[in-house]
């Protein structure tokens, strides 16, 4: 089945600088890839998401990149802000079921 | 735009006893989700339901059960209650055409003393 790694568990980053994090998937059927922020108390929010025959979207100061052939996708966070400190998650769907295959999250801190 | 409500927010329960968790979809979304979250954890899946029928199931304990009623909104019941039940219980929403999108409410926490 699928399996989906993700890395850093846990990013500190100077607030205005850039984030990134990592997930690689192993199901080459996988085709959908969404990333949520939770934060704490809260209900996972998504805020952006990929299809299999794209390999880059952004919004604003977001943007998910993928690479088929790798199997990898990340998302990159521009100008951060204190308001963007949450635990971070990706998540794949292999396509053969609607079930979402979650990554063990990051916890982004972001320091004034 | 309307979101997914879950009710109650809070619910503190014994050991042993039961509980109901109630999810109101998206208005016009069809598939339910419903998913666990431990401190720390991913959100692990537990069952979905589209159009009222059971679509998926995952690591639901079989203490637990479910239901999609015919105005979409979904309850999940818990009997036999156990410490390790206590957790954020999440209900997500998606409309059948683009039913990898999920919409997660604010959740439920569970506490069982």
């Amino acid at each position: 089945g699928e399996n989906v790694e993700q890395h850093p568990s846990t990013l500190s980053v100077q607030e205005g600088d850039s984030a990134v994090i990592k997930c690689t998937y192993s199901d080459s059927a996988s085709n959908y890839f969404p990333w949520y922020k939770q934060e704490l108390g809260k209900g996972p929010q998504l805020i952006i998401d990929i299809r299999s025959n794209v390999g880059e979207k952004k919004d604003q100061r977001i943007a998910v990149t993928l690479n088929k052939t790798a199997k990898h996708f990340s998302l990159h966070i521009t100008e951060t802000q204190p308001e963007d400190s949450a635990v971070y998650f990706c998540a794949a769907s292999p396509g053969s079921n609607y079930q979402l295959i979650w990554g063990a999250g990051t916890k982004l801190i972001i320091k004034p | 735009a309307a979101g997914v409500i879950q009710s109650p927010r809070h619910l503190i329960k014994e050991k042993r006893e039961t509980a109901t968790l109630k999810c109101y979809p998206i208005p016009r979304h069809d598939t339910v989700y419903w998913y666990q979250q431990g401190p720390g954890q991913d959100p692990q899946f537990l069952i979905s339901f589209y159009e009222k029928m059971q679509s998926d199931k995952g690591s639901i304990p079989d203490r637990f059960s479910a239901q999609q009623f015919s105005d979409y909104h979904s309850e999940l019941n818990m009997s036999s209650l156990e410490l390790g039940d206590s957790a954020l219980y999440f209900c997500a929403s998606s409309l059948v055409q683009r039913t990898d999108t999920q919409y997660f409410g604010p959740g439920t926490r569970l506490t069982v003393l």
